[in-house]
């Protein structure tokens, strides 16, 4: 059983829409949760970063973390075309290692 | 101005070759990374250095080696490269802890044939 999994997609909205990506993870001792956006043929850059339970908002982006059910998640509010990317959840039990999830590969349509 | 730059983009190279990958950050970032992403998205992380110490070596074939000449730079050195080697290798930079943001570069397509 991999450590973090996610539903690859992929995943197709109208723009406007609200999109919820989700991940799963079998280490209860992960504590660091991070979401990741790459557009084609680009590095990974940073989204969203949390540290254990709760909630975090940043702009039309909201981050969950439910540690009881392992289980995260990345809102996007009001969805554009330019949010047409793969995302890719992490996380993390030490600061120096995080296990990635697939990524879910998202077009939003206009 | 390029945070994380690698070299080359591309590599089309014969199984059974060595090649190098270079890997080099102006942040004045303390940690970098390598990861290889598959063909279905996967990224996982393979080494982490620190200040030109090894932190991090995950199960990664020891036909894998990094090399950094100091802390802007981290280099992947492959030896008898195999078809399975094919993927994206990834580097990235971070200030200290990965908790910190990282920075990944371009990405360098290897294809092994």
């Amino acid at each position: 059983q991999k450590e973090v999994e996610q539903d690859p997609g992929p995943l197709s909205v109208p723009e406007g829409a609200i999109v919820s990506l989700n991940c799963t993870y079998s280490n209860s001792a992960f504590q660091y949760f991070m979401w990741y956006r790459q557009y084609s043929r680009k590095g990974p850059e940073l989204l969203m970063y949390t540290y254990s339970s709760g909630n975090k908002e940043d702009g039309r982006f909201t981050a969950q973390v439910d540690k009881s059910s392992k289980y995260i998640s990345l809102f996007i509010r009001d969805s554009q075309p330019s949010d047409s990317a793969t995302y890719l959840c992490a996380m993390s039990v030490s600061p120096n290692q995080f296990y990635f999830g697939t990524g879910t590969s998202l077009t939003v349509i206009p | 101005d390029t945070a994380v730059s690698q070299t080359p983009k591309y590599l089309v190279t014969q199984m059974g070759n060595d090649k190098s990958i270079k890997c080099e950050q102006n942040l004045g970032h303390d940690t970098m990374y390598w990861y290889k992403q598959d063909s279905k998205k996967f990224l996982k992380i393979m080494f982490s250095y620190n200040n030109k110490e090894l932190i991090i070596n995950e199960t990664v074939p020891n036909r894998f080696s990094p090399k950094s000449p100091d802390k802007a730079h981290l280099n992947l050195h492959i030896n008898s490269l195999e078809l399975g080697d094919s993927a994206v290798y990834f580097c990235a930079s971070s200030r200290l802890a990965a908790t910190d943001t990282q920075y990944f570069g371009p990405g360098t397509r290897l294809t092994v044939l």
